[in-house]
């Protein structure tokens, strides 16, 4: 079964503006993470944060989590067109990470 | 670099025809992860090893099996590829299990089925 889904399906942005993407997950978590996708190829593992974290930044990513409500958010500013990708959650409470449904965002130059 | 390496990226068989995609890792990771994931789809985990130790996520069909001969090579044998196993296939590593520990890809494999 799922466990997130990600919020909006797809995202399409200007150069230099800022973009967000939102996870839900149903069941409780020890850990979420951020993975980001370009077409075709692997993920790459984003950021990391815990479930008694409520905010991690990583250069221009900003990750909030909210266990109360069961979502995450992913902020990228000042975009570039190379952020040009899919964006996963990860959670999962056990040995193994469920991958959300993603967002795909488009940076335009 | 250490990474994760798959070969070959693009691999097109015949429906019925067995088919072998390989996983090798200078990470030296104990845990290998194999993924199916569809066009527009979250990857799907079909089975992992934590160093020998296999384990088949339950909803993997049969069709589709695993070999880890040591730490470094996975592979991922498809017995009888149907259209439906049309996809990208992605290896990935890490050095445990459980959530707390990132995962690291491949670039994949693309399986064409005609």
């Amino acid at each position: 079964s799922q466990q997130g889904e990600e919020d909006p399906q797809a995202l399409s942005i200007q150069e230099g503006e800022n973009a967000t993407m939102n996870c839900s997950y149903k069941t409780s978590i020890n850990n979420l993470q951020w993975y980001r996708q370009n077409s075709g190829r692997g993920l790459v593992h984003l950021i990391l944060i815990r479930s008694n974290e409520r905010e991690k930044h990583s250069g221009r990513l900003r990750v909030t989590l909210d266990t109360s409500k069961k979502s995450s958010s992913l902020l990228i500013t000042a975009s570039r067109a190379a952020d040009t990708a899919s964006y996963f959650c990860a959670t999962g409470a056990t040995n193994k990470l469920i991958f959300g449904t993603g967002t795909l965002l488009a940076v335009q130059p | 670099d250490a990474m994760v390496i798959q070969n070959p990226r693009y691999q097109v068989t015949q429906f019925g025809k067995p088919v072998t995609l390989s996983c090798s890792q200078t990470l030296n990771h104990n845990v290998m992860y194999w993924y199916q994931q569809k066009s527009s789809q979250a990857p799907k985990l079909l089975f992992h090893y934590y160093d020998k130790d296999f384990n088949n996520e339950a909803d993997t069909p049969d069709n589709f099996q695993s070999r880890r001969p040591n730490t470094s090579f996975c592979f991922l044998d498809i017995r009888s590829p149907g259209l439906g196993d049309a996809a990208m296939y992605l290896c990935a590593t890490s050095r445990a299990t459980g959530t707390g520990y990132e995962q690291y890809f491949g670039p994949g494999t693309r399986l064409t089925v005609t």
